[in-house]
């Protein structure tokens, strides 16, 4: 799996929109930009992933470069739970090797 | 999303003796499941690749004979920590991939092991 780079930490204000910014500049064609978020002792839970195009549901929405060496987490309305780690990581689900591979990820802190 | 549980989600053991850890996909067959482990303030290792009536794979580093894998049928896999020691304590925490979709795996909401 690439390797992906994330900040360690930011913080958003409860109602703004955060974005979450993820490095992957040597991500292959065949490998997917996933993200999940792990609350604190929890299991990670699956947020959104995507090959190219950008990508919208219930909870977020993907936002990647058209060279797709990065990518941005949008999540629109922050709220108090959104409190957790999210971890960028690029896999190739489809290929044999479908190890998912965790970085440090960015803590994420909502702020009342 | 596909739901995976985990059980016990926490156990307290004596150092010596072996805990087993369940992990049941509820609404899918997972022909493949993982096991991670996770300790304080650092990002999940993944331990294993367990798969469906055959022998789990294991990471580089990780003891076979001490952390025993079963995937005896599509809804269930289990590890034991065998001969549990305080350094095994830590976060287990499993996974699940669910076939009929594009690749997400979905976890469990981990168990946590406490060896004294």
């Amino acid at each position: 799996d690439a390797k992906t780079t994330q900040p360690t930490s930011m913080d958003c204000a409860e109602g703004r929109a955060a974005n979450l910014p993820c490095n992957h500049s040597t991500i292959s064609g065949n490998e997917y930009v996933y993200w999940y978020r792990q609350i604190h002792s929890q299991g990670p839970q699956y947020i959104i992933h995507g090959l190219k195009n950008n990508e919208t549901n219930e909870m977020a929405s993907l936002i990647i470069t058209e060279d797709r060496k990065s990518s941005t987490l949008i999540l629109p309305h922050a709220t108090l739970r959104d409190t957790a780690v999210y971890y960028c990581i690029a896999y190739a689900s489809n290929f044999g090797n479908e190890k998912l591979t965790f970085g440090t990820g960015t803590r994420l802190t909502i702020i009342p | 999303g596909a739901v995976v549980s985990q059980h016990p989600s926490w156990v307290i053991c004596k150092s010596g003796t072996s805990v087993k850890i369940e992990c049941r996909s509820l609404d899918f067959q997972a022909t493949t499941m993982f096991w991670y482990r996770q300790f304080p303030k650092q990002s999940l290792m993944l331990m294993a690749t367990s798969n469906e009536g055959s022998k789990a794979t294991y990471e580089q580093g990780v003891e076979k004979d001490k952390f025993l894998i079963n995937h005896a049928s599509l809804t269930l896999s289990t590890l034991t920590v065998t001969s549990a020691h305080p350094e095994d304590s830590s976060f287990y925490i499993c996974s699940a991939r669910d076939p009929s979709l594009s690749g997400e795996q979905y976890f469990g909401p981990g168990t946590r092991l406490t060896v004294t």
